[in-house]
């Protein structure tokens, strides 16, 4: 198993421009979710996802749209890029059911510099 | 308001300078206080969990133990590559697997 894997690894962004960030699992994990991290603020989630066809908002969505369309994958699009959301983007996943079903693993992360 | 602490920020040690950190926290509801290690570059990666005031768990030098207000990382004579920084975070419940994270502790370990 792969795990959580993102792509690209690095991207910067001119203010305006959009891009989707790419994300997919292969544990068959229901639960998937959009995380940034920046200096002297943790991790923040940003969108969530409990399953195919469903997502909702986190602490941060502003700016950030989120689809998912099957099990494995979960883009986030940045449709109007602004510098505020230059930072380093992670998703993470966890299995929706199961003792183990509050343990989340992360992907190995987007470093985004928007200019 | 949900709030999850991490001291101290940074800690220097010496190989074999055995050390602890320190991660409190206040949430209602605790479900699951995790540890994750982050090397440079990468994305956490997942060591322990722990569910209720007590218990504790162990994985090669580290412990990771609980009581209801705090969580204790015990490194045991440490070696260069436990140099990283380690997170804490905190699930309560009835929040949508939402985690809040500490801000970590980052560890370097000296030969």
């Amino acid at each position: 198993n792969a795990g959580v894997t993102q792509t690209p690894k690095f991207h910067i962004l001119k203010t305006g421009q959009s891009m989707t960030l790419q994300c997919a699992q292969d544990m068959n994990h229901g639960y998937l979710s959009w995380y940034r991290q920046d200096p002297g603020m943790g991790l923040r989630r940003i969108h969530y996802s409990v399953a195919a066809g469903i997502t909702d908002k986190g602490e941060v969505p502003d700016g950030y749209n989120v689809s998912r369309s099957n099990t494995e994958d979960f883009p986030l699009r940045l449709e109007s890029a602004a510098p505020s959301q230059t930072s380093v983007y992670f998703c993470a996943s966890r299995p929706k059911t199961g003792v183990n079903s509050y343990e989340q693993y992360f992907g190995p992360g987007t470093r985004l510099t928007v200019t | 308001e949900d709030q999850v602490t991490q001291s101290p920020e940074a800690l220097r040690l010496q190989e074999g300078e055995s050390s602890s950190l320190n991660c409190s926290y206040t949430v209602s509801g605790l479900r699951g206080l995790f540890w994750y290690r982050q090397d440079p570059g990468k994305g956490p990666e997942f060591l322990f969990t722990l569910y209720s005031a007590g218990e504790e768990k162990e994985k090669e030098r580290l412990k990771a133990t609980l009581t209801k207000k705090e969580s204790f990382l015990h490194i045991t004579a440490p070696k260069p590559e436990d140099s990283a920084t380690y997170l804490c975070a905190v699930h309560r419940s009835s929040n949508t697997g939402k985690l809040i994270f500490g801000q970590g502790t980052t560890l370097q370990v000296k030969p």
